[in-house]
């Protein structure tokens, strides 16, 4: 258990669907991160918060939307998806974004999302 | 080039041998060097973690980064089958805070 929780483990959801993906971090930490993998391809960021404020979104279509209401929680919020969208989101969360020492990311064990 | 070059195997050893896992990178500015182990169904977890060059030892894994020729190895020594994952590294610099992951090279360790 890395103390990083991601629900629903899986999800499956047609294009016109509205869901959202839940992370909660139990590690203190400041720092909370979204990432897509997909097979083959490096882990992609897609949006970095720290201290609550969104400071990184990797030009993600805006039919992600993230949220995050306080330092332990982390939401993704899913509209009108494509196929190609299908891939495992995982959350992340580290102690602090600024200092490198502190940026060991945590993982948690990810969202099996399959778009149809 | 990209970044950060891993090989994705699979790369398939018997049990008790010694692994060698590598990645290059392109970016002078890395410092920070990091192997983690990704499960099948689970997220990545951190298993090495090192600043700057040299090595770092930990139980049966060891992590050598060699700044000059820009390249990191994982070795792991008397292999089990419960190693077997996807091992995956990262860096990042202090110029850029992000953390630039390779592929991750697929390991299958045979009974």
């Amino acid at each position: 258990e890395t103390g990083v929780t991601q629900t629903p483990r899986h999800l499956v959801m047609g294009m016109t669907n509205k869901k959202s993906l839940k992370c909660e971090q139990h590690l203190g930490h400041n720092a909370m991160y979204w990432y897509k993998q997909s097979a083959k391809k490096p882990l992609e960021l897609m949006f970095v918060y720290n201290f609550k404020e969104q400071t990184e979104n990797n030009s993600v279509p805006s039919r992600f939307s993230p949220e995050c209401p306080n330092s332990s929680h982390l939401f993704l919020h899913l509209h009108t998806l494509q196929p190609e969208d299908s891939a495992l989101y995982l959350c992340a969360s580290s102690q602090d974004r600024t200092i490198l020492a502190k940026n060991i990311q945590y993982f948690g064990a990810g969202t099996r999302l399959s778009v149809l | 080039q990209k970044e950060v070059e891993q090989d994705p195997g699979p790369l398939s050893v018997p049990e008790g041998a010694i692994v060698s896992l590598n990645c290059t990178y392109s970016n002078s500015a890395f410092q920070y060097f990091m192997w983690y182990r990704q499960y099948s169904r689970k997220g990545p977890e951190l298993l090495m973690y090192t600043y700057s060059s040299g090595n770092k030892e930990d139980g049966r894994f060891t992590a050598q980064v060699d700044k000059s020729s820009k390249y990191i190895s994982l070795f792991i020594r008397d292999s089990q089958p419960s190693d077997s994952a996807t091992y995956l590294c990262a860096m990042s610099s202090n110029r850029d805070d992000k953390i630039i992951f390779g592929k991750g090279t697929r390991l299958h360790i045979l009974p």
